[in-house]
């Protein structure tokens, strides 16, 4: 079946540049989403992307599609403890638009 | 605007116990999910509807029952619980015109079956 893989820690310094990956395995995903999940909470949409683009920024966020190696990242700038949270990487897939998600990945920001 | 809002918030069961997790949305939006989230997993998609009276199963169907009598409402149902269902459940929704068009998630419905 489909499948996404994401690494499940990353930890920064607040101020650093966080990137998360992901790899997916479905070629025809049209959109490809990132949400994040703070503790106790439910899933918050941060940006996605088009298939047909390689990058779209959006504020701190830059979302960067290979299509090719089937790979997608997600890079925050100037990351704050705000931003520690677990991030998910979720494409589309299938006529009805379903999300598959990845394990997600918890972004830890040191002071 | 609500948005999704999934009743109850908690909910501890007892093995064969029955319940109906309520999920409502007020953004007339047609397509509806339920998905469940285990430590350490991603979301799974249990049971989705793309619009009134149609509903169809996801990656985790069994051992749930859905109905979609109207736009807003999509309960999920736990006709006989298992230990293993306990888990937290987020019901989200979309609309289906063209274009992108993202869920919205509920808070979730932290349930426990002893």
């Amino acid at each position: 079946g489909e499948d996404v893989e994401q690494s499940l820690f990353l930890s920064v310094r607040e101020g650093d540049s966080s990137v998360i990956n992901c790899t997916y395995t479905d070629s025809s995903s049209t959109y490809l989403y990132w949400y994040k999940q703070e503790p106790g909470a439910g899933l918050q949409l941060l940006t996605y992307i088009f298939s047909n683009m390689d990058m779209k920024q959006d504020q701190r966020l830059t979302v960067l599609l290979n299509k090719k190696d089937k790979h997608l990242s997600l890079r925050i700038a100037d990351t704050q403890t705000g931003d520690s949270a677990i991030y998910f990487c979720a494409p589309e897939w299938g006529s009805q638009g379903n999300l598959i998600f990845g394990k997600g990945t918890k972004l830890s920001v040191k002071p | 605007n609500a948005g999704v809002t999934q009743t109850p918030k908690f909910q501890v069961l007892k093995t064969g116990q029955s319940m109906t997790l309520q999920c409502a949305q007020d953004m007339n939006h047609e397509y509806m999910s339920w998905y469940r989230q285990d430590p350490g997993m991603g979301l799974r998609l249990i049971h989705y509807s793309v619009g009134a009276g149609i509903t169809d199963q996801g990656e985790v169907p069994n051992g749930y029952n859905v109905s979609r009598s109207t736009t807003e409402d999509f309960p999920l149902r736990l006709l006989s619980a298992a230990p293993s269902q306990t888990s937290v459940y987020f019901c989200a929704s979309r609309d289906r015109g063209g274009g992108n068009q993202p869920q919205h998630f509920g808070d979730g419905t932290r349930l426990s079956i002893l």
